[in-house]
C-alpha cells in the first residue's frame, strides 16, 4: 500500500458552494492524480501532478482545479459545485516498478451535491 | 468514448466455475494493469503485464497480454466468493493510465 489518505471521506454540499478535497501520501511519489468514478464510466482522470506546483488537465477537468504545494499533498477544488459533480473521487499516486509506473489508490471521497 | 472496452460488463457464476474477463483496445500500451475494487474502497493493483504475449499467474488468476499489446484477458480458475468484486483493466503510457469501465464479478456460494 502506498499510504494514501483522503479527507473528508463523505461530504454533502449544496449547489454553488466551493468544495476542497485533500489527498495525502507518505510514499514520496512524484506523480499524483485525481479521478472520479461513476457507474458505467470507470475511472476518469480529472487532473494530475508531475511535481510540486506542476499540474496538468485530464479528460474531465472542467469545473475543477488542483494545487500541489508539497510533495505529499494534492488538493482538488470544485469551484462552484454542481449536481453533475456528485461522484466518488479517488486520489492516486504512481511509483516506478521495474520499467513501468504502477498506481496506488486512496480509499475515496463520496461527494453528494444537492 | 472508452479507450479500453471490457467485456462482459457483469458476470455471475457459481463457486467452483471458471471465468474470463476481456479488455480490448485499438491503442498500443507500454503496459497493462489489472485492478480489483471492493465496495466502498479504492482499486487495488493485482498485476502489471509489460511484454507482448506475456502470461502472469497469481494463484488462481491468470493474466495475458496480447502479442500486439492492445488487449488483455483475466482468467479465474475455480472461482470463490472472495473473488467477488469490480475488475478494472488500465492501459499505461508512461505515468498515465486509461481505464476500462470495469467488469462486476459475483461468485455465488
Amino acid at each position: 500500500d502506498a499510504g494514501i489518505t483522503q479527507s473528508p471521506r463523505h461530504k454533502v454540499t449544496e449547489t454553488g458552494t466551493p468544495v476542497t478535497l485533500r489527498c495525502h501520501q507518505t510514499e514520496n511519489h512524484r506523480y499524483m492524480y485525481w479521478y472520479r468514478q461513476d457507474p458505467g464510466h470507470g475511472l476518469r482522470l480529472i487532473h494530475y501532478s508531475y511535481g510540486v506546483k506542476d499540474t496538468d488537465k485530464g479528460e474531465v477537468s472542467d469545473g475543477y482545479s488542483v494545487s500541489r504545494s508539497k510533495t505529499e499533498d494534492f488538493l482538488l477544488t470544485l469551484e462552484s459545485a454542481t449536481s453533475s459533480q456528485t461522484s466518488v473521487y479517488f486520489c492516486a499516486t504512481a511509483g516506478l516498478a521495474g520499467s513501468s509506473y504502477e498506481q496506488y489508490f486512496g480509499p475515496g471521497t463520496r461527494l453528494t451535491v444537492t | 468514448t472508452q479507450l479500453l472496452e471490457q467485456s462482459p460488463q457483469f458476470l455471475s457464476i457459481q463457486e467452483g466455475e471458471n471465468l474470463t474477463v476481456y479488455c480490448n483496445s485499438s491503442s498500443v500500451f507500454s503496459s497493462l494493469q489489472w485492478y480489483r475494487q471492493e465496495p466502498g474502497e479504492g482499486p487495488v493493483l493485482l498485476v502489471t503485464v509489460v511484454t507482448g504475449g506475456e502470461v502472469k499467474k497469481l494463484k488462481r488468476l491468470t493474466f495475458q497480454f496480447g502479442d500486439a499489446r492492445k488487449d488483455s484477458s483475466l482468467h479465474i480458475t475455480a472461482a470463490q466468493p472472495g473473488d467477488t468484486g469490480l475488475y478494472l483493466c488500465a492501459g499505461a503510457n508512461d505515468y498515465k493510465l486509461s481505464f476500462g469501465a470495469g467488469t462486476t464479478v459475483t461468485v455465488r456460494a
